[in-house]
């Protein structure tokens, strides 16, 4: 089974500034997705980012890029110019190729962000 | 479109009581998933459906039964409720596995079991 794991269980930044959320996994696929969720308190889960393990180059939205590593098989999240509304829970997640998006997530990276 | 939509929001069921969670989406998603959430735990995959007619386990699918006779429902069926199964559960569906494809996800619904 694969597993994903964040091991950071809280995080703080600044308004303005830049923080890295880490990420890895395990898996014996070479083809899978990675994704980043953001969870704020409403509960609603929002899809914050997707890469693909077969592009080399690293995904970016806006103030949010990652940093993936397919051999180190880790998978950060970069937030630039931090918000307040950047304030929630955020996941990792892996899905294996042809699986219908099954999920594997991580616990979590609640993330604080103060004025 | 309504999107992903799950009944009820908030569910109170005493030890041993069955009940079905609903889930349905309008969107003519293939892809159908449930997830529980449990503080500190992240969520966890217990069943999913890539089609009509189509359903497989995932991580944690023990005290659930799952269902997909048409493309818009998804329901999950607790046969006889457990405390241990306390949880917010999410429902989540796709299109497909396309890189355009985004998964959404249902409000959640949060059930406590005496």
């Amino acid at each position: 089974a694969q597993t994903v794991t964040q091991s950071q269980p809280e995080m703080s930044v600044q308004e303005a500034e830049t923080v890295t959320l880490s990420c890895t996994y395990d898996t014996s696929e070479s083809d899978y997705y990675l994704f980043w969720y953001k969870q704020p308190p409403s509960r609603q889960m929002i899809l914050v980012i997707r890469q693909e393990a077969y592009k080399q180059q690293n995904a970016t939205e806006n103030r949010f890029s990652v940093n993936f590593q397919k051999a180190a098989k880790s998978f950060s999240l970069k937030i630039s110019d931090s918000q307040l509304g950047d304030a929630a829970m955020y996941f990792c997640a892996y899905s294996p190729p042809n699986s219908g998006y099954a999920l594997n997530f991580g616990k979590g990276t609640s993330l604080l962000v103060t004025p | 479109n309504a999107g992903v939509t799950q009944t009820p929001k908030f569910q109170v069921l005493k030890t041993g009581q069955s009940m079905t969670l609903q889930c349905a989406q309008d969107m003519n998603h293939e892809y159908m998933s449930w997830y529980r959430q449990d503080p500190g735990m992240g969520l966890r995959l217990i069943h999913y459906s890539v089609g009509a007619g189509i359903t497989d386990q995932g991580e944690v699918p023990n005290g659930y039964n799952v269902s997909r006779s048409t493309t818009e429902d998804f329901p999950l069926r607790l046969l006889s409720a457990a405390p241990s199964q306390t949880s917010v559960y999410f429902c989540a569906s796709s299109y497909g596995w396309a890189s355009t494809d985004t998964q959404y996800f249902g409000p959640g619904t949060r059930l406590t079991v005496l």
